[in-house]
């Protein structure tokens, strides 16, 4: 079945730092892909999508490019902050007709200033 | 635009009791979706529904848990009698069909 798989967190980064979380999927077809943010006591946010081979999804300094030879959407930031200190979460949705959300376990990220 | 509304945003109950979420999705979005999030785990499905129709409710438990969205609008989830495995956070999620879906803040369940 379709699966999502995340690189296990806590990730803690000094402010200005690269930021690399890992993402692999296993899944039949094209799916879409995300990256859903929750910071403490919300609840997701999406943060980025990607929705065809070689796609890459951006928002507020975060990328994420869609590789189908690799089954990866891995999400970078040139430089973080402090306020990027949340949880993200990878998710695909499965096509033909179930549209049904696959979310990995979610990686902390702390930002030390 | 107003996005997903929960509520309550925090239930503290004891065993045995029922207890009842709400949801009020963006407007316009036919899709909506429970999920359980676990402490330290991603959203799992519970339910989705098409308008007013429950078209995968395959991981809801049904000797404790229902769901209705009367209207196609609004939804309630309720747990009775809840557990000690219950506590986890209820998230709602709507989306225009197979779209991108965006969640409320959630309802933390706390059973004691």
């Amino acid at each position: 079945g379709n699966s999502v798989t995340q690189m296990e967190g806590p990730v803690t980064l000094s402010e200005e730092a690269f930021l690399t979380i890992n993402c692999t999927y296993t899944a039949t077809g094209y799916p879409s892909l995300f990256w859903y943010v929750q910071y403490p006591g919300e609840g997701l946010q999406l943060l980025l999508k990607a929705t065809k081979a070689d796609d890459k999804g951006s928002n507020k300094g975060f990328e994420a490019t869609y590789r189908k030879e690799t089954t990866s959407f891995h999400l970078e930031k040139g430089s973080v902050q402090v306020s990027d200190s949340a949880v993200y979460f990878c998710a695909l949705i499965s096509q033909g007709g179930t549209y049904k959300y696959i979310f990995g376990t979610g990686t902390r990220l702390k930002v030390l200033a | 635009e107003a996005g997903v509304v929960q509520s309550p945003r925090y239930k503290i109950i004891e065993k045995k009791q029922p207890v009842a979420f709400w949801c009020n999705p963006i407007s316009g979005h036919n899709t909506l979706y429970w999920y359980r999030q676990n402490l330290g785990q991603g959203p799992e499905l519970l339910i989705r529904y098409e308008n007013e129709e429950a078209v995968d409710d395959s991981q809801l438990p049904k000797d404790r848990f229902s769901a209705e969205r009367l209207k196609g609008v609004d939804s309630t989830l309720k747990i009775q009698p809840a557990e000690l495995g219950d506590s986890a956070v209820y998230l709602c999620a709507s989306s225009k069909a197979g779209d991108t879906q965006y969640f409320g803040p959630g309802t933390r369940l706390t059973v004691l």
